[in-house]
């Protein structure tokens, strides 16, 4: 099956500073979805970006399918954006199932 | 719009007990998920309905896990006997065309 890899799995920002967290996966997909996991467990959907560039306020998002790896930007970090985030993956051949890497933690500290 | 709903948020239980959960989908979504997630992990998927028709369970520890979806709306997810591993978030989503999941506030379920 599908292995998704993301990495860094741990980071500490300053609050201001910009970062990026990547996603790798095995095999092609025809569905990819970033998440962000709040400090209280809460998953809240940020992107769904099989390929393509997608921004969302200081959120921005980029898949290039065919070397299978997605990136999310998150610029001028705020301590909202502490919490774990998390890619995942599907395609066809697993029934649209989505396989999830571990996450990346971040802590923006003040 | 209303989000997933799911209750109980907390629940603690000894094991052997058995527990049930339930899950409201966002109007209008076919599909809904349960997962569990351990802490320190990524959400595992249990199953997934696609109205009230089983898509996939192949993660789903039968002989003690159920879940039923009866009428395509709701639905509940139980477990029975509950045993110490159990412990864990029970995230319930829903989506529309089995593209973006949305998903409820969780239930933390301790097994003592």
């Amino acid at each position: 099956g599908i292995q998704v890899e993301q990495s860094p799995p741990d980071l500490i920002l300053q609050e201001g500073a910009n970062s990026t967290l990547r996603c790798n996966f095995s095999d092609s997909v025809n569905n990819l979805q970033w998440f962000h996991q709040n400090p209280w467990g809460q998953l809240i959907n940020l992107f769904y970006i099989p390929s393509g560039t997608k921004q969302n306020g200081r959120l921005s998002a980029t898949t290039v399918a065919t070397e299978r790896y997605s990136l999310l930007y998150i610029s001028s970090s705020q301590t909202t954006d502490s919490g774990v985030y998390f890619c995942a993956v599907s395609n066809a051949g697993n029934n649209r199932k989505l396989i999830w890497g571990l996450g990346t933690s971040l802590a923006v500290n003040p | 719009e209303a989000g997933v709903a799911q209750s109980p948020r907390y629940k603690i239980i000894e094991k052997r007990q058995s527990v049930a959960f339930w899950c409201n989908p966002i109007s209008g979504h076919a599909t809904l998920y349960w997962y569990q997630q351990i802490l320190g992990q990524g959400p595992k998927l249990l199953i997934q309905f696609q109205n009230n028709g089983v898509v996939d369970d192949s993660q789903l520890p039968k002989d003690r896990f159920s879940a039923e979806r009866l009428k395509g709306v709701d639905s509940t997810l139980k477990i029975q006997p509950a045993k110490l591993e159990d412990s864990a978030v029970y995230l319930c989503a829903s989506s529309l065309g089995g593209r973006t999941q949305f998903f409820g506030p969780g239930t933390r379920l301790t097994v003592l």
